[in-house]
């Protein structure tokens, strides 16, 4: 079955460059979530959209942005990165509301950020 | 804000020993997911709960959603050693489009 795909799969930066990170949701979902998540820790919520429009916030922060395009493809724009930033990068998607208005997510294999 | 408090941070067992870890919450959840996660790559859904008292299996692995909505836990039984990695229990509250993840288990299997 076709999974998520992001891409690239890894990315060095220099510090104060610019990143974009790309997510394509598995065929017929409608939202798309962006997850980081540091060495040795949890996934953090970052954001999410569906149907283009952002359905939730989390603690994304103002350097970055994101939108959802109309084929569902979703980007991730990373701005003045800083060392902090580096990081692994997942996209998730989902249907809005699936059978029976369940809502499962789907992971990405996820973008290797490192800022040097 | 939300956090789930996942136990125990790590285990090693031998190969064909049973596993359990759980997932408490302070606030309640409608949903609650459990994901492997293997080194450098994204976490794959293992078992997705959506009522409370639910009970799912999935080949060696049994989950349940807890009566209260504030735990949940996994078993896995008969270990073997493609168990090994990173376990993480998720939970998403009504409204909410985010998932709140424990700290993860990671587990070692001893051949």
């Amino acid at each position: 079955a076709a999974g998520v795909i992001q891409s690239p799969r890894h990315l060095i930066k220099e510090k104060r460059e610019t990143a974009t990170l790309k997510c394509y949701p598995i065929p017929r979902h409608d939202t798309v979530y962006w997850y980081q998540q540091g060495p040795g820790q949890d996934p953090q919520f970052l954001i999410s959209f569906y149907e283009k429009m952002q359905s939730d916030k989390g603690s994304i922060p103002d350097r970055f942005s994101a939108q959802q395009f109309s084929d569902y493809h979703s980007e991730l724009n990373m701005s003045s990165l800083e060392l902090g930033d580096s990081a692994l990068y997942f996209c998730a998607s989902s249907l809005r509301a699936g059978r029976l208005g369940r809502v499962t997510q789907y992971f990405g294999p996820g973008t290797r950020l490192l800022v040097l | 804000g939300q956090q789930l408090n996942q136990s125990p941070q790590s285990m090693f067992i031998q190969e064909g020993e049973d596993v359990s870890m759980n997932c408490t919450s302070s606030s309640i959840f409608n949903t609650w997911l459990w994901y492997k996660q293997d080194p450098g790559e994204g976490p794959v859904l293992l078992i997705a709960l959506y009522k409370a008292g639910e009970l799912t299996s999935n080949g060696r692995l049994t989950a349940q959603f807890g009566i209260t909505r504030k735990d949940s836990f996994l078993n896995i039984s008969a270990s073997i050693p493609s168990d090994v990695g990173i376990y993480f229990c998720a939970g998403q509250s009504a409204g909410a489009q985010k998932l709140v993840f424990g700290q993860g288990t990671r587990l070692t299997i001893n051949p």
